[in-house]
């Protein structure tokens, strides 16, 4: 049964620390999202990716924020230095270019204190 | 505007009928969306709609469709408490981008 995997499931820091989320999409998926999910603000697109290259991460505060694909298999989004403002569920989503459905892992909860 | 837009909260008594209603932002998107997510899991495909259809029911689920003011509706008829989540609307634009609300978040009341 394929899945968005996404670890940690669950994160407690510090502000100032560096925290890394990750994302394993569907095989066979070519598009990778993240999204931000806040009580107030709702879900925000913070980037997405087609075949690996970064096509929009308007979304993402630059200074702090970074994500990448290392390979088909593996999203990152990296938060240095974290603020407690960051603290959300953090989702990554996959899908197919042209496709109908975005498929969403169950979500990273960052807490930065 | 640049973002589809909804309302954040919505709550109704249980036995009623819920509508959602959304605001997209690009007239050539080929398809509309309403995505449901449950507590504490992530957003599942709920029922989509092609942008030369005016409306699509699906048992208690009826999507209303006004291309010319881009407004997309999700009505639930008989709102039970399991009906209670987060509904977001989504767009497929002209360039295949897919673009979702912030979310309804729907409380059912006994």
């Amino acid at each position: 049964d394929a899945r968005v995997t996404q670890t940690p499931r669950h994160k407690v820091t510090e502000m100032g620390q560096e925290v890394t989320m990750r994302c394993q999409p569907i095989l066979g998926h070519n598009t990778v999202f993240w999204y931000r999910q806040t009580m107030m603000q709702g879900l925000e697109l913070l980037a997405y990716f087609r075949n690996r290259a970064p096509l929009d991460d308007s979304g993402m505060p630059k200074d702090r924020f970074s994500a990448e694909m290392p390979d088909a298999t593996l999203a990152t989004l990296k938060i240095q230095p974290s603020e407690p403002r960051d603290s959300a569920v953090y989702f990554c989503a996959s899908g197919l270019a042209g496709g109908h459905e975005q498929y969403f892992g169950p979500g990273t909860r960052l807490t930065v204190t | 505007g640049e973002d589809v837009e909804q309302s954040l909260f919505l709550s109704v008594r249980e036995g009623d009928s819920s509508v959602i209603n959304c605001t997209y932002t690009d007239s050539s998107s080929t398809y509309l969306y309403w995505y449901k997510q449950e507590p504490g899991a992530g957003l599942q495909l709920l029922t989509y709609i092609f942008s030369n259809m005016d409306m699509k029911q699906d048992q208690r689920l009826t999507v209303l469709l006004n291309k010319k003011d881009k407004h997309l509706s999700l009505r639930i008829a008989d709102t039970q408490t399991g009906d209670s989540a987060i509904y977001f609307c989504a767009e497929k634009r002209g360039n295949n981008d897919m673009r979702f609300g912030a979310g309804t978040r729907l409380t059912v009341k006994p």
